[in-house]
Formats: C-alpha cells, structure tokens, sequence
C-alpha cells in the first residue's frame, strides 16, 4: 500500500465551478500536510499547508481528518488559471521526506 | 530572497560525458534536497543535505554524486548516466528544524542523455 494515495483524476469542471478531491496517508505519525500545485514542466509549488483545523486562501479551502488520516483540498469558483496537477505531500514526524501522493490532475474549461 | 534557482535549466549528455547540475538559496535554509521527476510521475527524493552533511541517500546509483560545498549550495556531479536517467531534476531546501513550512523547490534541471 502507498503511504500517500490521491485520486488522479482527471477532474475536468467548467469555470465557477466547485471541484473537491481528497488524499489518504497510511503513517498515523504524519506530523505536516500540504498541497502542492504543479503546472506541466514546471516545479512543484507550496500552495498551502493544511493545519488541524482547517485552513482557507481565498478560494481554496484545506482539511485535515486524523481520525480517518485524509487531507481534503477544494477550490471554489474555478478559473481557467487552477488548471494545474495537485500534489499532496506528508511529512511523517522526524523524518526529512516528503513523501507525494502521485498528484490530482483538475482542468478547468471555458 | 525566497527562491531557489537551479542551472542550467536544460541539459543533454552523452553517456561518456561529465557534468553537474547546481542549486543555490539564499533563505538560511539548513536543509537541502535532491529530487528527481520522470513525467506524470511525483518527485522521488535522491539525497538529503542536513548541515551540510549528507543524511539520507535513497540508495541511488554512484554515477550520481553529490556535492554541499557550503550552507547555500548544492551540486550533482553526473557521470557515465543512462537514457533512463533522462528526467527533471528539482532541488529543494527547508529550515531544517522546522518543516512545517514546507519546502521550496527550484525550477529544476531537465536532463536528456543521449
């Protein structure tokens, strides 16, 4: 079993839509979450790190569940711009790795 | 300075051919990182840099080399590589005794071996 499993998708949504997906993490001594985004051919971005009791930038909308070991990233009123792969990336406690989810593919449409 | 920068940023060798790819940051990270990415696959960590010391090598094959000459530097000396090899290589670094702000990444170094 992979330590980190994200659906990937491929989540295709018109623009101004609500798109949601989830990741699992098997090591219940995970200590730090985050979501990356990574467009095609470019490096992987911090998007936002995803607190105990929820987070929120703007139209993205991170959870954490502990007792079911899953982070959740939704995106309201997507632009065209979120079209990107979504990383999910644990950090499992006292341990330099980040440890990736195989990525979230979403592509928002005109 | 919240960048990581990475060169070059293309590169293809021949399977005889020596070079190395360098990361530099300039952000007092302690922590640095070797990654490498083959397409629509994530990142796979290679090495780990802590006070510059190697601390973790994911077993990854001694035609890759690196290097941590000082605290904002970062090289990967290549030598005799395969096609397989041919990926993105991405650089990253964190505050060592802090990662819960995540890592910042460079923009990477895509690799072609011939």
């Amino acid at each position: 079993r992979k330590e980190v499993e994200q659906d990937p998708g491929p989540f295709n949504v018109p623009e101004g839509a609500t798109v949601a997906f989830n990741c699992t993490y098997s090591n219940s001594a995970s200590q730090s979450f985050f979501w990356y985004r990574q467009d095609c051919r470019k490096e992987p971005k911090l998007l936002m790190s995803v607190y105990s009791s929820g987070n929120e930038d703007g139209r993205f909308t991170a959870q954490l569940n502990r007792a079911s070991q899953y982070i959740s990233l939704l995106i309201r009123d997507s632009k065209l711009s979120d079209s990107a792969t979504y990383l999910c990336v644990v950090i499992f406690s006292n341990d330099y790795k980040l440890s990736f989810g195989a990525g979230t593919t979403v592509t928002v449409r005109a | 300075d919240t960048e990581v920068t990475q060169t070059p940023k293309h590169l293809v060798m021949g399977m005889t051919n020596k070079k190395s790819l360098k990361c530099e940051q300039h952000m007092g990270h302690r922590a640095m990182y070797w990654y490498k990415q083959k397409a629509k696959k994530p990142p796979e960590l290679m090495f780990v840099y802590s006070y510059e010391k190697l601390s973790i090598n994911e077993s990854v094959p001694s035609r890759f080399s690196p290097e941590c000459p000082n605290s904002s530097l970062l090289n990967l000396h290549l030598h005799a590589l395969q096609p397989e090899d041919s990926a993105l290589y991405l650089c990253a670094s964190s505050q060592d005794n802090d990662r819960s702000y995540g890592y910042t990444f460079g923009s990477g170094t895509r690799l072609t071996v011939v």
